[in-house]
């Protein structure tokens, strides 16, 4: 059966460091896959999505990027965080239509 | 971008009442999701509607497809208290690529015991 990883669950990173979030899926070969952030309270936001490796399209303009170095991999990063991208933030795969969705990690910048 | 309305944004129910809420949009979509997210987790599947006036069941929860397929409905019958969480509805928009979904804001639903 297929499954969804991803990492750090929590994390609390200063304004200006780095962010390397990532996600691996087992089980099932060439997803689509996708990174989503959820502000407190609030709907799921597409950050990224990618139908291939080394193929990446971004939905709204941010601090953050996305690569897929690998088939199953999926890296969400920054080179420097700002106050505004916390919140939570979710790996996502899908099969047909069906996303199924990985357990979150709530970033906190402070 | 293309909205999803869900209604309602929060309720507050007794254990053992029936719960209904609803998306509705003016686009059309090929395929309506739901989901159910517990505090600190990822959505978790609970109902997947393929075909307009689809109504699917999955123990306690129904759901089904809108014959315009603008809109969607989740229907929970005799609330426990593990149903309590955010319920979302998802939707695959016609015509999109790479199943992009969009979602609704959630209903967050509370029960009393």
């Amino acid at each position: 059966s297929q499954t969804i990883h991803q990492w750090p669950a929590t994390l609390v990173q200063p304004v200006g460091s780095p962010l390397s979030l990532e996600c691996t899926v087992e089980g099932t070969s060439n997803p689509n896959l996708y990174w989503y952030r959820q502000a407190a309270g609030r709907g799921l936001q597409l950050l990224f999505y990618s139908v291939g490796i080394g193929q990446i399209s971004s939905e709204v303009p941010q601090n953050l990027s996305a690569s897929r170095p690998q088939d199953r991999q999926f890296i969400l990063s920054s080179k420097k965080l700002l106050l505004s991208d916390s919140g939570f933030y979710l790996c996502a795969w899908t099969h047909h239509t069906e996303a199924f969705f990985g357990q979150g990690t709530r970033l906190t910048v402070v | 971008g293309q909205q999803l309305n869900q209604s309602p944004q929060s309720m507050f129910i007794q254990e053992g009442e029936d719960v209904s809420m609803n998306c509705t949009s003016s686009s059309i979509f090929n395929t309506w999701l739901w989901y159910k997210q517990d505090p600190g987790e990822g959505p978790v599947l609970l109902i997947a509607l393929y075909k307009a006036g689809e109504l699917t069941s999955n123990g306690r929860l129904t759901a089904q497809f809108g014959i315009t397929r603008k809109d969607s409905f989740l229907n929970i019958s005799a609330s426990i208290p593990s149903d309590v969480g955010i319920y979302f509805c998802a939707g695959q928009l016609s015509g999109q690529g790479a199943q992009k979904l969009v979602f609704g804001q959630g209903t967050r639903l509370t029960i009393n015991p």
